[in-house]
């Protein structure tokens, strides 16, 4: 079945330790996002991947950054994580619907990351 | 810019009861409107979604959604509760672009049996 993988599904790491969250995804679709959800919160958009351009939110502190080497994988990299970033970290995808008005979103599973 | 209100943070139902989750829309333009259900520990998924065709939207799991625009409204509605439905559930409202969702702050569905 097409879809999103998330890997690891819960990573523990330390105070100011760096940590790589990965996506891939089997549905070939060209735009990529991370979202950060805290404990009984909506999603936080991140950034995005249309293709290759990243576009990154406006109140998206610089310790987040991603890379996105190819079409199906994308990767959170958080430089040094606080206590504050403790959350669940959901990657989705959509397909580009030129001529529509909307963008479906495919999630994953979800990483919940710990901060010690 | 679009926003969207989910009037309440948690509802709780009998199972075999109907479920009915409140959602507001603010747009400009004309919107789509989704609802995802998140069970605990795990992704959203997409219950269903309005795009400006029948204002009447059937989902998944026996869900269906009314788009009434007199009443900036696509409250969530299900006739028969499962305890399977228990989960948090979003409504998020787009007006096309790639990083404009915009979520409500949840709705927590408890089923009692």
């Amino acid at each position: 079945d097409a879809m999103v993988i998330q890997n690891p599904r819960y990573q523990v790491t330390q105070f100011g330790k760096p940590v790589t969250l990965s996506c891939s995804q089997t549905l070939n679709h060209n735009v990529m996002y991370w979202y950060q959800q805290k404990s009984s919160q909506a999603p936080k958009l991140l950034f995005h991947y249309y293709d290759k351009d990243f576009n990154n939110e406006a109140d998206t502190p610089d310790n987040f950054q991603s890379r996105r080497p190819n079409t199906s994988f994308c990767f959170l990299d958080i430089r040094s994580p606080g206590l504050g970033d403790a959350a669940m970290y959901l990657c989705a995808t959509s397909r580009d619907t030129a001529g529509t008005s909307y963008n479906e979103q495919f999630f994953g599973p979800g990483t919940r990351l710990t901060v010690l | 810019a679009q926003s969207v209100t989910q009037l309440d943070s948690h509802v709780s139902v009998s199972e075999g009861t109907p479920v009915l989750l409140r959602c507001n829309y603010s747009s400009s333009y004309s919107p789509s409107l989704f609802w995802y259900v998140q069970h605990p520990n795990k992704g959203l998924q997409l219950l269903l979604k309005y795009t400006s065709a029948a204002t009447l939207v059937k989902g998944i799991n026996g869900f269906e959604a009314e788009f009434k625009k007199s009443e900036t409204s696509f409250h969530l509605t299900k006739p028969s509760a499962h305890m399977s439905d228990a989960a948090e559930y979003f409504c998020v409202v787009s007006e096309g672009g790639f990083n404009d969702m915009r979520f409500g702050a949840g709705t927590r569905l408890t089923v009692k049996p």
